[in-house]
């Protein structure tokens, strides 16, 4: 069973609010993902670090920004939360060697809601 | 590269019978297969993958897949269904060199009793 965890599970919050996102893995990961999935939708990719200090643009275009300053970390940041930004946000992670190829672990979403 | 497609959006099954979900995948090399399944606020679940190898892959909760390159698909089916089953299901195709995971767009399974 993989340990990802990701917090708060649930946030409303107003709009103009800095959020920010925190998702960690126990399983010493390097390849860590962000994924942002409307409700009924597929997920599409925001966000990937090959590791510490590496952070890629996924393919969905997004306000967001996120660090990797250590292994086991991938924050994602909204400097300004706006209502299109409501939405569920899923981190995943997956071992180095395998990258992309291998089983993505993914933690239980948090489910965002910008008034 | 790679794409993937869930031709059935929803489908309904009643409890105990059959179940097959389709999944059909663009990539010009040997593609890495998956399906995940997503319960109503949860995140994913792995059910199985396919890397090489038997083109019969079996996986969590009574699950199976087979792999027909000549068709490009990856089915996932189920002999008896239970109302447990009833969720999202996500096929996904990993592939080398770079590119990312290409997740398709989810088929929403629904079980009656």
């Amino acid at each position: 069973e993989a340990d990802i965890y990701q917090t708060p599970r649930y946030l409303v919050i107003g709009t103009g609010k800095k959020i920010t996102l925190e998702c960690s893995q126990t399983m010493g990961h390097d390849k860590m993902y962000w994924y942002q999935q409307d409700p009924g939708m597929e997920l599409h990719l925001i966000h990937y670090s090959y590791g510490v200090n590496s952070t890629e643009k996924g393919d969905l275009s997004s306000e967001s920004t996120v660090s990797r300053i250590r292994t086991e970390h991938f924050p994602l940041t909204l400097e300004s939360a706006r209502p299109s930004h409501t939405s569920q946000y899923l981190c995943a992670s997956t071992p180095r060697d395998r990258g992309n190829t291998d089983t993505q672990y993914f933690g239980p979403g948090t489910r965002l809601t910008v008034l | 590269a790679q794409s993937v497609t869930q031709p059935d959006i929803h489908i309904t099954v009643s409890e105990g019978a059959s179940l097959e979900l389709r999944c059909n995948y663009s990539y010009g090399a040997t593609p890495y297969l998956f399906w995940y399944v997503q319960s109503p606020g949860q995140g994913l679940q792995l059910l199985l993958k396919y890397f090489s190898g038997d083109t019969l892959v079996q996986g969590i909760k009574g699950f199976e897949a087979e792999f027909k390159r000549s068709q490009s698909s990856f089915n996932l089916r189920k002999p008896s269904v239970h109302w447990s089953d009833a969720a999202e299901y996500f096929c996904a195709v990993g592939a080398q060199g770079g590119q990312n995971f290409v997740f398709g767009p989810g088929t929403r399974l629904s079980v009656l009793p």
